[in-house]
């Protein structure tokens, strides 16, 4: 898997736009870029994946580089409840079989009231 | 919404026993995993598991784990002979080829 470098921290205020980037320039073609989070010893919670083209769900946004070598995960208006750990990893395409998940440290968001 | 279950939320044990941590994954999903998490650190593979066989497993699930599916709905882990160092959250997920893995609660396992 590509590794990823992440911010170790970050601090956003309540209701502004929460931009966590990832660096993953070793990446392939064939990986896609997912994004988790945990909230202090709760299980992961997923939150997005892409491969190349932008994604939006209901939690979040996913920006991806052109050069495919780095993204942004964005949440639109942060909440205190969005204070976390946030993960970026580097997968094989998810068709492949499973989608073992190897956890790095992720950055920790702290939102701001 | 699905999700998944796993029980109990809390396991004490005296080093050298067996413990079964137990799972339902979500009804459709194919691939089951189990993750551990020592306090304080990171988030560690431990298997995964997909039509009634381990797919791939860690340096970490050695011959004290087991994994099974006995039914149609749960998914196990059992470890022979614990020791103090399994003391950990252990985190059930599964997931369906095409999207994300999603993780239980976890079952915080105390071994003493």
């Amino acid at each position: 898997d590509a590794k990823t470098t992440q911010p170790p921290s970050m601090d956003c205020a309540e209701g502004r736009a929460a931009n966590l980037p990832c660096n993953h320039s070793t990446i392939s073609g064939n990986e896609y870029v997912y994004w988790y989070r945990q909230i202090h010893s709760q299980g992961p919670q997923y939150i997005i994946h892409g491969l190349k083209n932008n994604e939006t769900n209901e939690m979040a946004s996913l920006i991806i580089t052109e050069d495919r070598k780095s993204s942004t995960l964005i949440l639109p208006h942060a909440t205190l409840r969005d204070t976390a750990v946030y993960y970026c990893i580097v997968r094989p395409r998810p068709e492949a079989g499973a989608n073992n998940l190897f956890f790095g440290t992720g950055t920790r968001l702290t939102v701001i009231p | 919404e699905p999700e998944v279950t796993q029980t109990p939320s809390h396991q004490v044990t005296q080093m050298g026993q067996e413990v079964i941590l137990r799972c339902v994954p979500i009804s459709n999903h194919l691939y089951f995993y189990w993750y551990r998490q020592i306090l304080g650190q990171k988030v560690e593979f431990l298997v995964s598991f997909y039509n009634n066989e381990i797919s791939e497993k860690s340096e970490i699930f050695d011959d004290q784990f087991s994994v099974e599916r006995p039914d149609g709905s749960n998914f196990t882990l059992k470890i022979r002979s614990t020791k103090l160092e399994d003391s950990a959250m252990y985190f059930c997920a599964s997931s369906e080829p095409s999207g994300g893995t999603f993780f239980g609660p976890g079952t915080r396992l105390t071994v003493l």
